[in-house]
């Protein structure tokens, strides 16, 4: 059964130190990735896709990374603007396109 | 130019009533989908249409039904609503038989009274 699971479940930063949160998972047929960001009382807002390990995006401060069992999301130097909840979620073999979600980390930064 | 868009944005209602969500998309995708959001922000897919084809039909109690006029529209229909329905509900869209991400709505914040 494909699952994922996001690592830790809340993070607090002050501003400007940088880490990384973690989504490991197992799927069949990896089709691909994504990482979203959510913000309170809005729609999961997409950021990057992976679709191979060793494959890495990056976006201002953020960066994305994949091996064949997790995904990292990478935050340097974050500002406040960056709290809010990342998402991973995996897309299997099946031509379904369904996407199996993480729990989410929610992410505070204090300036 | 709201590319996934759904109604309403809140929806109150007491125990037993029937509801509908409406959603549509304008960036020409062939599939669209309904996720249940749950109150530790666990996101779970429901429903998913393939022009207009009912092609994704998780665990979900027959008071819920979807339905697809064409494929830029995916309705959700909640018959008896009772207490633990009580959620956010997000439609998407995407290509099913794609690696590509899939797009959200605003979501439907559900209250069951």
């Amino acid at each position: 059964e494909d699952q994922v699971t996001q690592s830790p479940e809340a993070l607090r930063l002050q501003e400007g130190e940088s880490s990384s949160l973690n989504c490991s998972y197992t799927v069949s047929g990896l089709r691909g990735l994504f990482w979203y960001r959510q913000d309170p009382g809005k729609g999961p807002e997409f950021l990057f896709t992976l679709y191979s390990a060793g494959e890495e995006k990056e976006k201002e401060r953020l960066k994305a990374t994949l091996t064949k069992k997790e995904s990292f999301l990478h935050i340097t130097a974050p500002k406040p603007e960056d709290s809010a909840t990342y998402l991973c979620a995996v897309k299997g073999s099946s031509n379904t396109g369904k996407l199996i979600f993480g729990q989410g980390t929610t992410l505070q930064v204090k300036p | 130019d709201t590319a996934v868009s759904q109604t309403p944005k809140y929806l109150v209602t007491q125990m037993g009533n029937d509801k509908s969500i409406k959603c549509e998309q304008n960036l020409g995708h062939d599939t669209m989908y309904w996720y249940k959001q749950d109150s530790k922000k666990f996101l779970k897919i429901m429903f998913s249409y393939n022009n207009k084809e009912l092609i994704i039909n998780e665990t979900v109690p027959n008071r819920f039904s979807p339905k697809s006029p064409d494929k830029a529209h995916l309705n959700l229909h909640i018959n008896s609503l009772e207490l633990g329905d009580s959620a956010v509900y997000f439609c998407a869209s995407g290509i099913a038989g794609g690696p590509d991400e899939q797009f959200f709505g605003p979501g439907t914040r559900l209250t069951v009274l």
